[in-house]
């Protein structure tokens, strides 16, 4: 069995500050680990993955997240965040690469204050 | 970059009626698609995933009599909600993955039900 858990359902941060969203997951077997992006009025948007190569996985937008198995956890971070960053973001885990069954996370409300 | 888009983006019905829903790869060739259900501050919980051509697969707990899912071309799944209930209410988002079966899921937009 597979699941992710997302500390804090609403993250502030100031523009330019870094921003740290948690993910913490528990997974039977070797995980593929994600981080999705949902804009308001939109579809969700791949950010990075992690699928048992490097440990530190860089995506989009200048975000960054670290496997690291000794924690089963793999947190999101961007070191200066911008207005434009404001956003719900997802965590989720998959038992396979071609992504069949996502479990999600509860998500992460990210706000930027100028 | 991949487009998935569905309709309506809200809907309202009333108790005991059937409401379709659409999901629409809009610039590739989805041969799988999938169904996900959210609950205002919860996860998205998937529902089914559909090849085309095919039945879908449902998963634990989701009525498929109720959840009626068709995917019928490689660029259009609909599910339909039959005789709604008030609990049927949710936001319900799809994906679509293309023909490379390593694709990444595409996700759309997703569509408010409201049954009243």
């Amino acid at each position: 069995a597979q699941s992710v858990t997302q500390l804090g359902s609403h993250v502030s941060v100031s523009e330019g500050a870094l921003v740290l969203l948690r993910c913490n997951y528990s997974s039977s077997v070797p995980p593929y680990l994600f981080w999705y992006v949902q804009y308001p009025n939109q579809g969700l948007q791949l950010l990075l993955k992690y699928t048992s190569a490097a440990t530190l996985v860089k995506g989009i937008n200048g975000f960054e997240a670290e496997f690291k198995k000794s924690e089963t956890s793999f947190h999101l971070t961007k070191p200066s965040a911008h207005m434009s960053d404001a956003a719900e973001y997802f965590c989720a885990v998959s038992a396979t690469y071609n992504t069949d069954k996502l479990i999600f996370g509860t998500g992460t409300r990210l706000q930027v204050f100028p | 970059g991949a487009v998935v888009s569905q309709h309506p983006s809200r809907v309202i019905c009333k108790s005991g009626t059937s409401v379709k829903i659409e999901c629409r790869s809009l610039d590739f060739q989805a041969t799988t698609m999938f169904w996900y259900r959210q609950f205002p501050k919860q996860s998205l919980m998937l529902m089914a995933t559909s090849n085309e051509g095919s039945k879908a697969t449902y998963e634990q707990g989701v009525e498929k009599d109720k959840f009626l899912i068709n995917h019928a071309s490689l660029t259009l799944s609909t599910l339909t909600v039959t005789s709604a209930h008030p609990e049927d209410s949710s936001f319900y988002i799809c994906s679509a993955r293309g023909l490379r079966g390593r694709d990444e899921q595409y996700f759309g937009p997703g569509t408010r039900l409201t049954v009243t």
